[in-house]
């Protein structure tokens, strides 16, 4: 079985400021990563993803994330973000039989 | 590439009736598909995986009877809530993977479904 925790359930965030938003997971086996944003209303739609090589993913929109086998950790960072950049983000870890697992969301508030 | 589309993408029904949801590939041939349930300000939570050709296979707690899965081509999956209630109520979400590249999710844009 496998588990995911996102440490922060809202973060504001300034426009043209950095942005961390953390995850965590939990898992006995070999994991896949990944972090989907959802806009309001909408489905989800795929950052980035980590399935094995380099540990710095880099994704859509100037995402990127890294992952840490030590610290069972999968960061999402952005260097500067955008009023648009503000919706719903989910980290989610799945295995070998591909069912995703999904941590609870950070919601991504960025203000002008 | 690598669409998938849901509907309709809202709906309202009476308590009791059964309500049908779509889920197409419109791309790629989808030889599963995942069935997730949103309640407002919650994470996803799947309730079945779905193969073309066989049975669906539901997570614990969700009533099979119920949630009415069935995956009768490589593109075309649907989710019917049978004699719906008020607490069936949710943001219902579908997802795709294809044959080969399974690792990777193409999430439909989700139904909302109100019973009144």
């Amino acid at each position: 079985a496998q588990s995911v925790t996102q440490l922060d359930s809202q973060v504001p965030v300034f426009e043209e400021a950095p942005v961390e938003l953390r995850c965590n997971y939990s898992s006995s086996v070999s994991v896949y990563l990944f972090w989907y944003v959802q806009y309001p209303n909408q489905g989800l739609q795929l950052l980035l993803k980590y399935l094995s090589g380099s540990t710095l993913v880099k994704g859509i929109n100037g995402f990127e994330a890294e992952f840490n086998k030590s610290q069972t950790s999968f960061h999402l960072r952005k260097p500067s973000v955008h009023i648009s950049d503000t919706a719903e983000y989910f980290c989610a870890v799945s295995s070998n039989d591909y069912k995703l697992s999904f941590g609870a969301g950070t919601t991504v508030t960025v203000r002008a | 590439g690598a669409v998938v589309s849901q509907h309709p993408s809202w709906v309202i029904c009476k308590s009791g009736t059964s309500v049908k949801i779509e889920c197409r590939s419109l791309d790629f041939q989808a030889t599963t598909m995942f069935w997730y349930r949103q309640f407002p300000k919650q994470s996803l939570m799947l309730m079945a995986t779905s193969n073309e050709g066989s049975k669906a296979t539901y997570e614990q707690g969700v009533e099979k009877d119920k949630f009415l899965i069935n995956h009768a081509s490589l593109t075309l999956s649907t989710l019917t809530v049978t004699s719906a209630h008020p607490e069936d109520s949710s943001f219902y979400i579908c997802s795709a993977a294809a044959l080969g590249d399974e690792d990777e999710q193409y999430f439909g844009p989700g139904t909302r479904l109100t019973v009144t």
